[in-house]
């Protein structure tokens, strides 16, 4: 069973340019977040997925960013009209049930850098 | 609302002497705890969870926690440190009465050296 697998692993972006971030979370689990880490700081939630629905976007930045899980394929966290102070590592984590539950899976990263 | 402060942004230990990090939290519900590592570049790996069950809990690469309500603290130890703990740890909480997020700690940086 592959872990949540993450791509790009890095993408660079041009500012004014749009990023597109995919997550796709391992087998059998239907629950996705996503978390934005800045240098020296921890992560901070942007959003819940469940299969075609946001869950909780509550962290998530009022413009510019969206995020789905479609029933079919992986979870794209989209960033439009990229700015520098996007750049950070954003990492997504799946689980089968809410992560109150039970343990997050993270997978390894998408290192976005905006010149 | 939760919360989780990590007591010591860095904490410097020699090889094979015993380490602690330290992590307090807040909830309004009964909550899961978790501690997770990140080595450089690298995603995050779960070292170990409470999730109301044994107060002592024991992880992966000999790491342990102790939930202590009455002091809303849940520290990692490990008795003794080696060279490849070097990392950055997380204390992370969640409570599925709150909702569904992990709330992140800003993180400790582990420092070993020989």
């Amino acid at each position: 069973n592959a872990g949540v697998m993450q791509n790009p692993r890095h993408l660079v972006r041009r500012r004014g340019q749009e990023a597109r971030l995919r997550c796709s979370p391992m087998k059998g689990h239907s629950h996705v977040y996503w978390y934005r880490q800045l240098p020296e700081e921890g992560l901070k939630f942007m959003v819940y997925l469940q299969k075609e629905n946001i869950i909780d976007e509550s962290g998530m930045p009022k413009e510019r960013f969206s995020a789905e899980f479609p029933k079919e394929g992986p979870s794209i966290l989209r960033i439009q009209q990229v700015v520098r102070g996007d750049s950070a590592a954003y990492f997504c984590a799946s689980s089968p049930r809410s992560a109150g539950e039970t343990e997050a899976f993270f997978g390894q990263g998408t290192r976005l850098t905006v010149v | 609302a939760q919360s989780v402060t990590q007591l010591d942004s860095h904490v410097s230990v020699s090889e094979g002497t015993p380490v602690l990090l330290r992590c307090n939290y807040s909830s309004s519900y009964s909550p899961s705890l978790f501690w997770y590592v990140q080595h450089p570049n690298k995603g995050l790996q779960l070292l170990l969870k409470y999730t109301s069950a044994a107060t002592l809990v024991k992880g992966i690469n000999g790491f342990e926690a102790e939930f202590k309500k009455s002091e809303t603290s849940f520290h990692l130890t490990k008795p003794s440190a080696h060279m490849s703990d070097a990392a950055e740890y997380f204390c992370v909480v969640s409570a599925r009465q709150a909702g569904t997020a992990l709330i992140f700690g800003k993180g400790t940086t582990l420092s070993v050296s020989s």
